[in-house]
């Protein structure tokens, strides 16, 4: 099947820094990605949808200013958490699909 | 607008007893559904999808999904389960067969076989 790589695996970042993480798809072109957050014990919520050449699509609730999306090439999408706080660890997963959405292998960020 | 619902948090199996996860959905027009799974701190892993045709889908591992229009389930199931089938599972949707389309996923049931 078709792989995603996401990056870092794991990050641990000071209170008040950014956060860049990356996601590329290996093997196809995604003119679209998809950005996921999933706290603890809990489901994936949609934060954004990455629309390469253009602005990202946000989901109702989620602060544009803070979780900045961009998507410069068919092939990567990144991520960058703004000034980052404590309430924003957890867990960040990006897909790209083509019929069905393949996923990266997440990323767990904790703010100290 | 789309949704999911998967009913139970958790379903516990003894091994080599079949298994049956249950969703059901909500969409206009036709679904598209997918079942992922998902490993402590992994990303999701594709299992099988449901976009048209025979209403039984098989997958990966030995897993199935039926699809039934009238009401409007997807269940996942497997004949047979293993120990190593414990993981989290997650029912999804999406609201037109386009690599643009949103996917929006269940709540997610955790499956846990016990030896």
């Amino acid at each position: 099947g078709a792989v995603v790589s996401q990056h870092p695996s794991r990050v641990i970042c000071k209170s008040g820094t950014s956060v860049k993480i990356e996601c590329r798809s290996l093997d196809f072109q995604a003119t679209t990605m998809f950005w996921y957050r999933q706290f603890p014990k809990q489901s994936l919520m949609l934060m954004a949808t990455s629309n390469e050449g253009s602005k990202a699509t946000y989901e109702q609730g989620v602060e544009k200013d803070k979780f900045l999306i961009n998507h410069a090439s068919l092939t990567l999408s990144t991520l960058t958490v703004t000034s980052a706080h404590p309430e924003d660890s957890s867990f960040y997963i990006c897909s790209a699909s083509s019929t069905e959405a393949f996923f990266g292998q997440g990323t767990r960020l904790t703010v100290v | 607008a789309q949704s999911v619902a998967q009913p139970e948090d958790q379903v516990n199996v003894a091994e080599g007893n079949p298994l049956t996860v249950k969703c059901t959905y909500s969409v206009s027009g036709n679904p598209y559904l997918f079942w992922y799974v998902q490993y402590p701190n992994r990303g999701l892993q594709f299992l099988l999808k449901y976009i048209t045709g025979d209403n039984l889908v098989k997958g990966s591992y030995g897993f199935e999904a039926e699809f039934n229009k009238s009401q409007t389930s997807f269940h996942l199931k497997k004949p047979s389960a293993l120990v190593s089938d414990s993981a989290l599972y997650f029912c999804a949707v999406r609201g037109t067969y386009s690599s643009a389309s949103k996917i929006i996923f269940g709540s997610g049931t955790r499956l846990s076989i016990r030896p």
